[in-house]
């Protein structure tokens, strides 16, 4: 089965601080990791996928397949950055789209 | 491009009565996924469909089900409702084929629905 943990329901930071949102996944096969966020009134997005290995707004985040996570980090943070970051997790068999298993969420706040 | 739209935006049900909820997807895209996202939680899958057929189901019971048309759109029925299927019901489109490995999926605002 497969599953994904976001140990922090809550993340509360000062602009210009780091900030680094935790997801550790558990999956037995080869598991494709993605960031969604979802700002104050708006849909769901994606922020980042870990084959891509792009830096969005600034975040990063490292697949490490030892520890099995997946966190999201940026090393300032700002006030636009508050919103809900979700980790999901699909398979990477390559050539399909299939199921995106969500953690729970961190609601993150970037207090001035 | 309006992206992901889906329809209604809030729903009142009581229990035992039975739901439609609508979704077309994003311009281009041909597979449509279903998620129910209760309070607190992060978006559950339901069921995902692709050339008119569903292709993966989630953990949810067969009261649930759904239906793609030849333009993509999907809709979503849910029978019998029970208070717990009270959530916000999301919509995401994709593009799938060999070359579009596992593109990233596209949602939808979402459907609230509240079982009274």
């Amino acid at each position: 089965a497969q599953r994904v943990t976001q140990p922090e329901k809550l993340l509360s930071v000062f602009k210009g601080a780091p900030v680094e949102l935790k997801c550790n996944y558990s999956y037995s096969g080869s598991p494709e990791l993605f960031w969604y966020v979802q700002y104050s009134r708006q849909r769901l997005q994606l922020l980042l996928r870990h084959i891509s290995r792009e830096s969005i707004k600034g975040f990063t985040a490292d697949l490490n397949k030892g520890e099995t996570s997946f966190h999201l980090k940026k090393p300032f943070a700002q006030e636009e950055d508050s919103a809900m970051y979700y980790c999901a997790l699909t398979s990477n068999s390559g050539g399909s789209n299939y199921k995106l298993t969500f953690g729970k969420g961190t609601l993150l706040t970037v207090n001035p | 491009d309006a992206g992901v739209t889906q329809s209604p935006t809030h729903l009142i049900k009581t229990r035992g009565q039975q739901v439609t909820l609508r979704c077309s997807p994003k311009s281009g895209h041909d597979t449509v996924s279903w998620y129910q996202q209760a309070l607190g939680q992060g978006p559950q899958f339901i069921f995902q469909y692709y050339e008119e057929e569903e292709r993966q189901r989630g953990n949810f019971p067969d009261r649930f089900s759904g239906h793609q048309f030849p333009n993509y759109s999907s809709e979503l029925n849910v029978n019998a409702l029970l208070l717990g299927d009270s959530a916000l019901y999301l919509c995401a489109s994709s593009l799938a084929g060999r070359k579009y490995s596992n593109q990233p999926q596209h949602f939808g605002d979402g459907t609230r629905l509240s079982i009274l």
